[in-house]
C-alpha cells in the first residue's frame, strides 16, 4: 500500500519568511495529494490539493508543485505570518481498489513574529 | 449544509470497559474514514468505508477495535476491553466519494482511559 513520509518534522522560521515542506510517496499510481493544516486542538483542514495531471498550482501566500517521475510534492507558503503556525499534514490517495487518503506524519511550523 | 459531526466530543472510561465512538457524515459523502491521532503525533489510518461496505480495515490496532456503517450514513466505530494505550482522539472524515475528493474532518472524539 500507499507509504507517505514528510519531512522536517519541525520548522521554525521568521514571520516574512518563506517555508517549505516536502513529502515523498511510494505508489506511483497515485494520483491525488491534499495539504491539510490543524491547529492546536482544532480539526484538520484542506489548504491546497494537487492532482497528478498538473505540476504545481497556486492560492495566493500557498503553492504546491508535484514531481511525478521523483513521486514528490511539496509545500510552499510564501511571506510566512504568525497565523500560519500549526501543523500541516500531506497525504496521498490511493486508486485502485481501495482508493484510502494516507497521510504523513506532520510539520510543525512556527512562525515567529 | 453541517459538516461532520462527532459525539462524543470527551470521552473518559475506565481500563476494561467497552466504547462507542459515533460519526455522522456530510449527507450523501459515501466514503467515510477513520483516523487516530495520538498527542502530538501524526494521523494514523484505521478503517475506510465506501457505502456500507469497509474494503480497507488494514488500520485497526487489533480485534479489540471494530466498526461499522449502515444507512451509507452513521459510522460507530467500538474499542472493546478499552487499555491506556488506546487514549487519543479519534477522527472521522467524510468526502464525497473516494474518487479525488476533499476529506472533510470532524472535530474528533478525545478518548482518556484510566
Amino acid at each position: 500500500g500507499e507509504n507517505v513520509e514528510q519531512h522536517p518534522s519541525t520548522l521554525s522560521v521568521q514571520e516574512g519568511d518563506s517555508a517549505v515542506i516536502k513529502c515523498t510517496y511510494s505508489d506511483s499510481a497515485s494520483n491525488y495529494f491534499p495539504w491539510y493544516k490543524q491547529e492546536l486542538g482544532k480539526r484538520p483542514q484542506l489548504i491546497i490539493d494537487i492532482r497528478s495531471n498538473v505540476g504545481e498550482k497556486k492560492d495566493q501566500r500557498i503553492a504546491v508543485t508535484l514531481n511525478k517521475t521523483a513521486k514528490h510534492f511539496s509545500l510552499h507558503i510564501t511571506e510566512t505570518q504568525p497565523e500560519d503556525s500549526a501543523v500541516y499534514f500531506c497525504a496521498a490517495k490511493e486508486v485502485g481498489g481501495f482508493q484510502k487518503l494516507v497521510f504523513g506524519t506532520g510539520t510543525r511550523l512556527l512562525v515567529s513574529p | 449544509g453541517a459538516g461532520v459531526s462527532q459525539s462524543p466530543s470527551n470521552k473518559v472510561t475506565e481500563k476494561g470497559k467497552d466504547v462507542e465512538l459515533r460519526c455522522d457524515p456530510i449527507s450523501g459523502h459515501t466514503a467515510l474514514y477513520w483516523y487516530r491521532q495520538r498527542l502530538g503525533q501524526g494521523l494514523e489510518f484505521l478503517i475506510y468505508f465506501q457505502g456500507n461496505s469497509a474494503p480497507d480495515k488494514s488500520g485497526l490496532p487489533s480485534d479489540r477495535f471494530s466498526a461499522e456503517r449502515t444507512g451509507e450514513s452513521v459510522s460507530t466505530l467500538t474499542i472493546q476491553r478499552t487499555q491506556q494505550e488506546d487514549s487519543a482522539v479519534y477522527l472521522c472524515a467524510s468526502s464525497l466519494s473516494a474518487l479525488n475528493t476533499e476529506a472533510f474532518f470532524g472535530q474528533g472524539t478525545r478518548l482518556t482511559v484510566v
